[in-house]
């Protein structure tokens, strides 16, 4: 059964700090890899997409991919009350529908 | 606002009935979803749908029954509901390509069987 696995949390940090998110997947196949943000009660939203092993910036946020450990992870750079929410990694398997893991759950604490 | 938009927002209804939830695309996306998430947050494929394939999460009852009247919509039915449908529904959509196929999601669906 394909898998993706985040520890549940939470992952409590101060305001300023970095956040470390990580995930791991047992899907060789899986080509693509996804950051979801999700607060309590809304959509998840998208928040980063990988697929090249190594390194991927957007502003605050790093996503690293390591298709060899089967290992993916989010870096959220000076982390603000505003970034407490569950995020949820992703994978993608056959016919582009996502397998998530069960999130991890981040608060930042002012 | 182009988005992914379903409706209603909240459904409640009692065991043994048929309901429909809709969602809607304006995105120009070819592919669309149907999510469920349960009280544990947990969220499970149900459908990936585009106007050639219909791919079915082998673990969803055969009560669920996705239906695409054009490529902006994918609706979802419900027969005979039951308790354990009770639950909140996302719809997604995605352009497929080379490169990794972002999926955005609609508003979510809350449904409660009683």
């Amino acid at each position: 059964q394909k898998e993706v696995e985040q520890n549940s949390g939470p992952l409590s940090v101060p305001e300023g700090a970095i956040a470390s998110l990580n995930c791991t997947y047992s899907d060789r196949g899986s080509q693509s890899f996804f950051w979801y943000r999700q607060y309590s009660g809304k959509s998840p939203e998208l928040i980063m997409s990988i697929y090249s092993n190594g390194d991927k910036e957007d502003g605050r946020f790093t996503a690293q991919l390591n298709k060899a450990s089967q290992y993916v992870s989010l870096l959220i750079r000076d982390s603000q009350p505003s970034d407490s929410a569950t995020y949820l990694c992703a994978a993608n398997n056959a016919g582009n529908m996502l397998t998530f893991g069960g999130g991890t759950r981040l608060m930042v604490k002012p | 606002d182009t988005a992914v938009s379903q409706t209603p927002k909240y459904l409640v209804t009692q065991m043994g009935n048929d309901k429909s939830i809709k969602c809607e695309q304006n995105l120009g996306h070819d592919t669309m979803y149907w999510y469920k998430q349960d009280s544990k947050k947990f969220l499970k494929i149900m459908f990936s749908y585009n106007n050639k394939e219909l791919i079915i999460n082998e673990t969803v009852p055969n009560r669920f029954s996705p239906k695409s009247p054009d490529k902006a919509h994918l609706n979802l039915h419900i027969n005979s509901l039951e308790l354990g449908d009770s639950a909140v529904y996302f719809c997604a959509s995605t352009k497929t390509g080379t490169g990794p196929t972002e999926q955005y999601f609609g508003p979510g669906t809350r449904l409660t069987v009683t």
